[in-house]
């Protein structure tokens, strides 16, 4: 079964600070793909990025980068310089890839870790 | 840019009442679905829906339906709500195959009294 744990429940920093948010996971497939979604205080989920199993480049994007490890089953999120912002509940999902059509549609997520931005 | 809509932002309602929540999106995406968020239980599935009028039960069901009469709207129904159905709950879409990204709706925070 797949399992994505985010250890950190919440974390605070302050502005310009970088911070870093761990996400591990477990998953008997070796094809499997890996999601950041941010949850801002208005609910909605959105995307940041997808990440393929085969695919182990790290990847920036402006401020955020992330830094997928197979040997360590991690893909961790890297926000530089902080900004208020930022601050939201931030998940790790994984989905496994081995199969898809009907039935399939397992997205697993971690319990989330919130981050506050201090001012 | 995707974009799914949920039909209330805020919803209160009444033990008994039954209670509809809307979702469409305009991406002509195949497979939708409907999850509620609690605090200390993160995102949960309870219904899935992989084309028009088809379904599929996710982890926690019951005492919810789902209707999916066309490709864009997916419709989840509170039978007969309950208190310990007040919750987020999050509509989300995505093209077909389960690598796909899944984009979500802005949520529907229902109060059931």
């Amino acid at each position: 079964a797949q399992k994505v744990t985010q250890a950190q429940t919440e974390i605070s920093v302050v502005e310009k600070e970088d911070v870093t948010l761990d996400c591990v996971y477990e998953t008997r497939d070796t094809t499997y793909y890996l999601f950041w979604y941010k949850q801002p205080p208005s609910g909605e989920l959105v995307f940041l990025i997808r990440r393929n199993s085969f695919d182990e480049q790290n990847e920036i994007s402006g401020r955020y980068s992330w830094n997928f490890q197979k040997s360590t089953s991690s893909f961790n999120f890297t926000i530089t310089a902080s900004q208020v912002v930022d601050s939201a509940v931030y998940f790790c999902a994984l989905s496994e890839g081995g199969y898809s059509g009907a039935g399939s549609y397992q997205l697993t997520f971690g319990k989330g870790t919130k981050l506050s931005v201090i001012p | 840019d995707v974009k799914v809509t949920q039909s209330s932002r805020y919803l209160v309602k009444r033990t008994g009442e039954k209670v509809f929540l809307e979702c469409v999106q305009d991406m002509d995406h195949e497979n939708m679905f409907w999850y509620r968020q609690d605090p200390g239980l993160g995102l949960r599935l309870i219904y899935f829906s992989y084309d028009v009028k088809m379904k599929e039960k996710g982890d926690i069901p019951e005492g919810y339906s789902v209707s999916r009469e066309k490709k864009e709207r997916f419709s989840l129904i509170l039978e007969s709500a309950s208190t310990n159905q007040t919750s987020m709950y999050l509509c989300a879409s995505r093209v077909a195959a389960v690598t796909d990204t899944q984009y979500f709706g802005p949520g529907t925070r229902l109060t059931v009294l």
